[in-house]
């Protein structure tokens, strides 16, 4: 089945840095790899996701680029603030979306 | 506010009992999703269904049951409970179609002593 490796499990930046969490997939059929963000206490929320189809997509201050050869896929957020602070999840579907699999999560934190 | 509802927010237990989750989608979502978060671990899929039929499963125990009904409300069975099973239990929804995005409640945590 699919299987989604999620690195580093904590990142901890300098407000106004960059950061950049990574995850690779297992499943080459998978198209769709949504990222989730979970502040402390809260329910997960999607902030960004990107289809098979591209290979990078942009808003904002977030960015998710996709590499399908190799099957991974990246979120990277620039000019971070204090409310970046929190775990971020990256998941793979497969088509159909019957099966939506997370990544364990990244905590980040946003240092003053 | 997701439109997910999940009832009971909190729920404390003993070994060996049988406990409930009940789960509301988005009005209009035929999609329903359970996840299990334990402490420090991710969003562990348990089971899916899809108007009211079964869809995927993923790690689920065998003392775990589900099922969706006709008015698309889901419920989580979780039986001969054991410590372990101590974890946040979220539900989530979709409308399936191609957007692909999960609205999740806000969980029902379930402490077993």
């Amino acid at each position: 089945g699919e299987n989604v490796e999620q690195h580093p499990s904590t990142l901890s930046v300098q407000e106004g840095d960059s950061a950049v969490i990574k995850c690779t997939y297992s499943d080459s059929a998978s198209n769709y790899f949504p990222w989730y963000k979970q502040e402390l206490g809260k329910r997960p929320q999607l902030i960004i996701d990107i289809r098979s189809n591209v290979g990078e997509k942009k808003d904002q201050r977030i960015a998710v680029t996709l590499n399908k050869t190799a099957k991974h896929f990246s979120l990277h957020i620039t000019e971070t603030q204090p409310e970046d602070s929190a775990v971020y999840f990256c998941a793979a579907s497969s088509p159909g979306g019957d099966k939506i699999i997370f990544g364990k999560g990244t905590r980040l934190h946003i240092l003053p | 506010d997701s439109g997910v509802t999940q009832t009971p927010k909190h729920l404390i237990t003993a070994t060996g009992q049988r406990v409930t989750l009940r789960c509301s989608p988005r009005s209009g979502d035929l999609s329903v999703y359970w996840y299990q978060q334990s402490l420090d671990q991710g969003l562990q899929f348990l089971i899916q269904y899809y108007n009211g039929e079964e869809r995927a499963k993923g790690n689920i125990l065998e003392r775990f049951s589900a099922q969706q009904f006709p008015d698309l409300h889901s419920e989580l069975n979780l039986s001969s409970l054991e410590l372990g099973d101590s974890a946040l239990y979220f539900c989530a929804s979709s409308v399936w179609d191609n957007t692909g995005e999960l609205f999740f409640g806000e969980g029902s945590r379930l402490t077993v002593l």
